[in-house]
């Protein structure tokens, strides 16, 4: 089976840096997608991760280590609406093809 | 707009009688799927389609059904619902078959099975 880990729930503070991790162990592995989800609302993109490495966009970054099966989301001047669900998602062997798998998601609440 | 659209976005049923929720994107995607989201458990796959007439089973397919008649819609069918398929359906699409490239989300299907 396919196993993506993530911390259930962060806090942290408004203006600070967090950084979200993600491990994973799965057959196969072909990129690794963070998503922003707010409670009652759709999950929208952040970043997608193929080769090693940091991709900076703006106040968010995400890293990728593929031998390590380790990827983190980094957060800086943490706003009250970054208060939300971030998913991890990794593509995996799956008709024929790859598929993305969807970690449980870690809680990120902002506080003043 | 380039948009997935689901209907309906808010239904309560009773147990057995068979309900169909609508999935269509306007962006020309080949990938579709649907998946649930429980509290504590995440967003689980349950069908996924590469492309029309082609469809298979994610994470947690029984009770479910779906067709890809057509490139643009996905619809979710249970042909017999039951009170544990009470949870939160969102359908996703993106432009490669395999998942490659961003998933767009529709905005949500709450169910609540009695």
């Amino acid at each position: 089976g396919q196993n993506i880990d993530q911390p259930t729930e962060m806090t942290a503070t408004e203006g600070a840096i967090v950084q979200i991790n993600c491990t994973y162990q799965t057959s196969g592995f072909n990129g690794l997608f963070w998503y922003q989800q707010h409670a009652g609302e759709a999950p929208t993109f952040l970043s997608y991760n193929v080769l090693d490495g940091l991709e900076e966009k703006g106040r968010f970054s995400s890293f990728l280590s593929r031998s390590k099966g380790y990827s983190y989301l980094l957060l800086k001047e943490l706003q009250m609406k970054d208060s939300a669900s971030y998913l991890c998602a990794v593509r995996v062997p799956g008709g024929g093809s790859y598929i993305p798998t969807f970690g449980r998601g870690t809680s990120l609440i902002v506080h003043p | 707009e380039a948009q997935v659209t689901q209907n309906p976005r808010y239904l309560i049923t009773v147990t057995g009688k068979k309900l169909t929720v609508t999935c269509s994107q306007n962006m020309n995607h080949e990938y579709m799927s649907w998946y649930r989201q429980d509290p504590g458990l995440g967003l689980r796959q349950i069908y996924y389609s590469m492309n029309v007439e082609v469809t298979d089973k994610g994470d947690v397919p029984e009770g479910y059904k779906v067709s890809r008649k057509e490139k643009r819609n996905f619809p979710l069918i249970l042909e017999s619902p039951s009170p544990n398929q009470t949870s939160l359906y969102f359908c996703a699409s993106s432009l490669l078959a395999g998942g490659l490239g961003e998933q767009f989300f529709g905005p949500g299907t709450r169910l609540t099975v009695l």
